[in-house]
């Protein structure tokens, strides 16, 4: 248990759905991350929220857009996905600390298949 | 390009230490080794992280070179829970992007 919770653990949608992916953390931090790992392949940084402020977003398609109302809840809102989109989807979350090192610490991930 | 270099996979017995060595030539004076572990199809799990000095937590241990150009991440007796992939990654404090590779993927036999 790493403070990181992620809903749902599993999703299956279409490609004409709407769904949304929630994350939340419990560990006072204030900024979040999204990432993509695709079977086979490397983590990959999607979107990085600081304060509420996205303040990274890497080249990533606007089907996919994220919402942070606050620094303990980040969403990722899904809409007409490809099946290429199939993939473990982690949040994270540090402490965004200026000076030293900042450790992330993963939520469980959401498995998503795109049909 | 992860900056880091990393052996496939690796095999250890139960009981037994695993070593797992990291290669980052290219470190730069500010960049932590940080290690973490992936069991199949959680989230990664923060394991340990150092600077210039040897450090040692609950989890493992680990050991940077002088030169900082290699480390090695050590389990002092392995588990078959331990089996997992193992990412070892470069991180200066003012960067967010951690630049994540494959990993090695350790099997811990009984």
């Amino acid at each position: 248990e790493t403070g990181v919770t992620q809903t749902p653990r599993h999703l299956v949608m279409g490609m004409t759905n709407k769904k949304s992916l929630k994350c939340e953390q419990h560990l006072g931090h204030n900024a979040m991350y999204w990432y993509k790992q695709s079977a086979k392949k490397p983590l990959e940084l999607m979107f990085v929220y600081n304060f509420k402020e996205q303040t990274e977003n890497n080249s990533v398609p606007s089907r996919f857009s994220p919402e942070c109302p606050n620094s303990s809840h980040l969403f990722l809102h899904l809409h007409t996905l490809q099946p290429e989109d199939s993939a473990l989807y982690l949040c994270a979350s540090s402490q965004d600390k200026t000076s030293g090192t900042d450790t992330q610490y993963f939520g469980p991930g959401t498995r998503l298949t795109v049909l | 390009d992860a900056k880091t270099t990393q052996p496939p996979s690796m095999d250890c017995a139960e009981g037994r230490a695993a070593n797992l060595p990291c290669n980052h030539s290219t470190i730069s004076g500010n960049e932590y080794v940080y290690w973490y572990r992936q069991i199949h199809s959680q989230g990664p799990q923060y394991i340990i992280h150092g600077l210039k000095n040897n450090e040692t937590n609950e989890m493992a241990s680990l050991i940077i070179t002088e030169d900082r150009k290699s480390s090695t991440l050590i389990l002092p007796h392995a588990t078959l829970r331990d089996t997992a992939v193992y990412y070892c990654i470069l991180h200066a404090g003012n960067n967010r992007k951690l630049i994540w590779g494959l990993g090695t993927s350790l099997a811990v036999n009984p």
